[in-house]
């Protein structure tokens, strides 16, 4: 897998951007970039992914540099409730017993913490 | 109301016994997958299936069995041959597997040994 770095930890002020890096300077051309967050003690939910065009949905932007070795996850308005852990992860395609599948690898990702 | 379901929330497990963990889906998804998590540490495969009666093993598969006999219902076993099984188990779902489908999670089992 395209092995992903991201910071320990970031603060944001409520009402602010949240911008939270990633570098993934191993990334394939075939591989694409999903984030994902989890709240304490819950199940990690999807918030967008992309492969080498920036994104945009209700919830953030994805930008990815032009030689997609890094990106960054926008949380435009950040409240008190996108207090969590953000997993920046580079979705690998492999082949294993002549089928193929996706492997999502999480690391320890970002905790960002959004204060008043 | 369509999504993915995990019972029970917590379990506990005494020594040498098996357990099951439930994960049921409603989003009439063909792949799922079981993965577990240490406290402060990221996920990591245990199983996952691309279709009905068939299942493959993940990164951590020993001490784990699993069984796929209906579509919306993936169960895993946690063994007796598993030596640490304290852990928070997550199912998760998309609708294929080869291609970039995004996966969606349960709620998690938080699993303990007595």
């Amino acid at each position: 897998d395209a092995k992903t770095t991201q910071p320990p930890s970031m603060d944001c002020a409520e009402g602010r951007a949240a911008n939270l890096p990633c570098n993934h300077s191993t990334i394939s051309g075939n591989e694409y970039v999903y984030w994902y967050r989890q709240i304490h003690s819950q199940g990690p939910q999807y918030i967008i992914h992309g492969l080498k065009n920036n994104e945009t949905n209700e919830m953030a932007s994805l930008i990815i540099t032009e030689d997609r070795k890094s990106s960054t996850l926008i949380l435009p308005h950040a409240t008190l409730r996108d207090t969590a852990v953000y997993y920046c992860i580079v979705r690998v395609l492999l082949n294993a017993g002549g089928t193929s599948y996706g492997k999502l690898t999480f690391g320890q990702g970002t905790i960002l913490t959004v204060h008043p | 109301d369509g999504g993915i379901t995990q019972s029970p929330k917590y379990l506990f497990r005494k020594e040498g016994q098996n357990v099951t963990l439930s994960c049921e889906q409603n989003l009439n998804h063909d792949a799922m997958y079981w993965y577990r998590q240490d406290p402060g540490q990221g996920l990591r495969l245990i199983y996952y299936s691309q279709i009905v009666n068939d299942f493959q093993k993940g990164d951590i598969a020993e001490g784990y069995s699993v069984s796929r006999e209906k579509k919306e219902s993936f169960p895993l076993t946690v063994t007796s041959a598993q030596k640490n099984p304290t852990a928070f188990y997550l199912c998760a779902s998309s609708i294929a597997q080869f291609r970039q489908e995004t996966q969606y999670f349960g709620p998690g089992t938080r699993l303990l040994v007595l």
